[in-house]
């Protein structure tokens, strides 16, 4: 069975800080992705990496797809309250391609 | 545009009750995705339908729970009789194309369904 293990589980840090959040595999996975859940509301996807050892970034947000495939990292640059929610990296499962799911990273941001 | 749209957006029900939770995709888009979220658990696929058929139902706990898509701008999930450890959010998610977790899925806002 492919996991994914997220951590840390839980992150508070204040205004202005950085982060990182990573999301790991014993399997390969062909893609990974992360997504965003604020309170009550849905996940909503932030990006998805495909190539082994990629990078993209999305304003203050850094993403990383690891040279093996079987894991991902993201970081946070100088974190701001409105990046407050949870975070969950998810990536296809290889036999039926349905999603797999991280079990999340939440962050709390302090002004 | 209408991002996907799910009722009711809470449900409180008696343990033994039929719930009912329905689901709107975004026009156009082929495939409907129904996920469970707990705490202990975290987000996990139920089912998923692509041009209204049934792909892939393993992760529908028991027969319990069942899904239809009669149409494709319409998807329910029941669940008979309820339990409380059916207790969750649930969320319906849809996707343009055919090729299941590929392609980006959009979320619902989600039906936090607690059985008492």
């Amino acid at each position: 069975t492919q996991l994914l293990e997220q951590s840390p589980q839980f992150l508070s840090i204040q205004e202005g800080e950085n982060l990182t959040v990573y999301c790991n595999s014993s399997s390969v996975f062909s893609s990974l992705q992360w997504y965003r859940q604020e309170p009550g509301e849905g996940p909503v996807l932030l990006v998805t990496v495909v190539t082994g050892g990629e990078v993209k970034k999305l304003k203050r947000l850094t993403f990383q797809f690891g040279d093996a495939r079987k894991d991902s990292s993201l970081h946070i640059t100088a974190a701001q309250p409105g990046d407050t929610g949870l975070y969950l990296c998810a990536g296809p499962y290889w036999v039926t391609g349905k999603l797999i799911f991280g079990q999340g990273t939440t962050l709390q941001v302090k002004p | 545009d209408a991002g996907v749209i799910q009722s009711p957006r809470h449900e409180v029900t008696e343990m033994g009750q039929e719930v009912t939770l329905r689901c709107k995709p975004i026009s156009g888009h082929n495939s409907l995705f129904w996920y469970r979220q707990t705490m202990m658990r975290g987000l996990e696929l139920l089912i998923y339908f692509n041009n209204n058929v049934p792909i892939d139902d393993s992760g529908m706990p028991e027969d319990r729970f069942s899904a239809k898509m009669p149409n494709a701008s319409f998807s329910t999930l029941k669940i008979q009789p309820s339990e409380p450890r059916d207790s969750a959010v649930y969320f319906c998610a849809s996707s343009l194309g055919s090729t299941g977790a590929a392609d980006t899925q959009y979320f619902g806002p989600g039906t936090r369904l607690t059985v008492l």
